[in-house]
This record gives C-alpha cells, structure tokens and sequence, in this order.
C-alpha cells in the first residue's frame, strides 16, 4: 500500500538536545512538507519542498532544520535552538501541484521535551 | 502574510442535529481544500473546491466556495457520533507559492447522542 510512514510515533528528549523525525513516502509524489500542531490549535508550516534537493522556510523555521536527499525522505531536525519544541509533528506529501487529491498526512509524531 | 479563519472554534451539537463550519481568508484563494482531523489522528483529505461558487456534496456533507473566491463553508447535515473531530479548511494563494496550502485554524465538533 502506497503511504506516508512517519517514525517514531513518540518521542522524549531531553531539552538541550537535538532530534530528529522520519518521514518516508512511497506515493511518488514530488512535494514533502513539516507542520507542527500545538493542542487545540491549527496546522503550522515548518518547511516544505517540492523537489529533490530543494526546500523553503515555512511560517515558523526557526530552530528547525531539513534535508531533500531523496524523493522519497523528507527527515526534519528540531534543534536546542527551537525555544518550545513539544508539539505534534505532522509531515505531509503531495503532487507537486497539489490539486489533485489534496495532501497525504502520516500519522504523526508527539515530540515531548522534558 | 495570508490568514484563513475558521468558525466558530469549537460546536457541541446532539446527534442528528446540523452542523456548519465557515473558512474567510484575508486574500482571493485559487482552490481551498478540506480535511478531517478525528481526536489523535491525522488530517485527511475530504475535498477541493476551485470554482467560484461551486457547490459540492459528499453523502451527508456539503461543501461550497463563495463567488469571490475568500469563504468556504462546510454543512453536515444530521449529525452521527463518526462525524467528531476537527475540520481543517485550507487554502491556496491565486498567484504565486504553488503547493503551498495555508490551514485555517480548524472547527472541532462534538456530537453526543
């Protein structure tokens, strides 16, 4: 089944401490984004790329890293720099347009830092 | 930057009962889509409207997009407890960023028998 695998599904850490969360894709599909979701509130954008190799600041980049290496791998890194890094991290996949069948989400990951 | 608002925050509605959820963004959308968000879950794609006032309809579920192309609404008509969770709308710029959808601050209904 084509999908989007986001790993580990929890995650602690301890705060100073970088970490970083997998996201895999197997849709073919040319775009990879990060959004981060705090309880209660919407969806927002960390960074997102619509190519191998290439990749742009969301709404909120800061203390976040990413890499593009492949099609299918869209790893996000949040670093000690990110003041408030606890948060449901979703990672999302689409065409590169995005207007076919919308966004496919992965099922998420609770990063809590203690 | 571009902001789209959902309302209202939050509905409590007994089952069977209707349900409207409304999306204004502050600038003219090229399309806007809608997810579903059930309670420790992800969003999933339930639809995309990119006509000026497109009306479409997905069993109990209506969706329309205004005629200038800034609000969206989505109706539930008689509500069952698997409707629960959050609805997200999500727009796109007419110019610009493509791919890039902007999520609105999303509705989250309660139903209760």
């Amino acid at each position: 089944d084509g999908g989007i695998t986001q790993s580990p599904k929890y995650l602690f850490r301890k705060e100073g401490q970088n970490v970083t969360l997998s996201c895999e894709q197997n849709l073919n599909h040319d775009a990879m984004y990060w959004y981060r979701q705090d309880p209660g509130q919407g969806l927002r954008l960390i960074y997102y790329s619509q190519i191998v190799n290439d990749f742009q600041k969301g709404d909120i980049a800061e203390g976040y890293s990413v890499s593009r290496e492949k099609k299918e791998s869209f790893p996000l890194t949040v670093t000690s720099a990110q003041k408030n890094p606890t948060a449901f991290y979703l990672c999302a996949s689409s065409t590169r347009t995005g207007t076919d069948y919308g966004y496919t989400f992965g099922s998420g990951t609770r990063l809590t830092v203690v | 930057g571009q902001q789209v608002m959902q309302i209202p925050q939050y509905q409590h509605v007994q089952e069977g009962e209707d349900f409207t959820t409304y999306c204004n963004s502050s600038t003219t959308l090229s399309n806007i889509q809608w997810y579903k968000q059930r309670p420790g879950g992800h969003p999933v794609f339930l639809i995309q409207l990119v006509k000026s006032g497109e009306v479409k309809k997905q069993k109990r579920l209506t969706f329309q997009f205004g005629e200038a192309k800034k609000n969206s609404s989505l109706h539930i008509t008689a509500t069952q407890t698997t409707d629960v969770g959050t609805y997200f709308c999500a727009g796109r710029l007419s110019t610009g960023t493509a791919s890039k959808l902007t999520f609105g601050t999303g509705t989250r209904l309660q139903v209760t028998l």
